[in-house]
């Protein structure tokens, strides 16, 4: 199994561009999430899914998309790029409440954005 | 909502001692407290976790007790090693309540001195 996988690795944007991060999972799992990661401030979650066409906000939803069409696909969408998303994006998928599956959530290596 | 707070944000110690980081929370209904480990250029990976029905749970060199009348969680590693040098993240969740929502401290820098 590969994991949860990120694409791409880095990236630069400028002020206003739009851009897709991509996240897959080839776990099964039906829970997955994305977080953001700045310095001093620890991860915040900014949506999440519990399954294939359900989605919901987390604490800092403001500036991104997202759709869960697959189980396996949760692609992050940033419409028009500001400089307060640089950041580091990190996906995360879990079984959620399936007890069967414990409710550990598994990251992925991680984005790194900058928007200048 | 929940709101997790993690002290030291930075820890050194001595290769061979023990090193303790400590999370509060603040909402009585969390019941999971997971610890992320994450090693640099990497994702955050679970090193062990608690549920509120136990009050301490050990897995060789790491501990995490729990005290739930006081809102307060932590990790305990012993005998450290140069490995052990990461990010250490304190997370707290509502399982089974519908939202499985995980919050996160703000992490803490753990340097082992060989």
């Amino acid at each position: 199994n590969a994991g949860v996988t990120q694409t791409p690795k880095f990236q630069v944007l400028k002020t206003g561009q739009s851009m897709t991060l991509q996240c897959a999972q080839d776990m099964n799992h039906e829970y997955m999430s994305w977080y953001r990661q700045d310095p001093g401030m620890g991860l915040r979650l900014i949506h999440y899914s519990v399954g294939a066409g359900i989605t919901d906000q987390g604490e800092v939803p403001n500036g991104y998309n997202v759709s869960r069409s697959t189980t396996e696909d949760f692609p992050l969408r940033l419409l028009s790029a500001a400089p307060s998303q640089t950041s580091v994006y990190f996906c995360a998928s879990s079984w959620g409440l399936n007890p069967r599956g414990g409710y550990t959530q598994y990251f992925g290596p991680g984005t790194r954005l900058t928007v200048l | 909502g929940e709101n997790v707070e993690q002290h030291p944000s930075t820890l050194s110690v001595q290769e061979g001692d023990s090193a303790v980081i400590k999370c509060t929370y603040s909402d009585s209904a969390s019941n999971y407290f997971p610890w992320y480990k994450q090693e640099l250029g990497k994702g955050p990976q679970l090193i062990i976790d608690i549920r509120s029905n136990v009050g301490e749970k050990k897995d060789q060199r790491i501990a995490v007790t729990l005290n739930k009348t006081a809102k307060h969680f932590s990790l305990h590693i012993t005998e450290t090693q140069p490995e052990d040098s990461a990010v250490y993240f304190c997370a707290a969740s509502e399982i089974g309540g519908g939202n499985e929502k995980l919050t996160f401290g703000t992490g803490t820098r753990l340097t082992i001195i060989p």
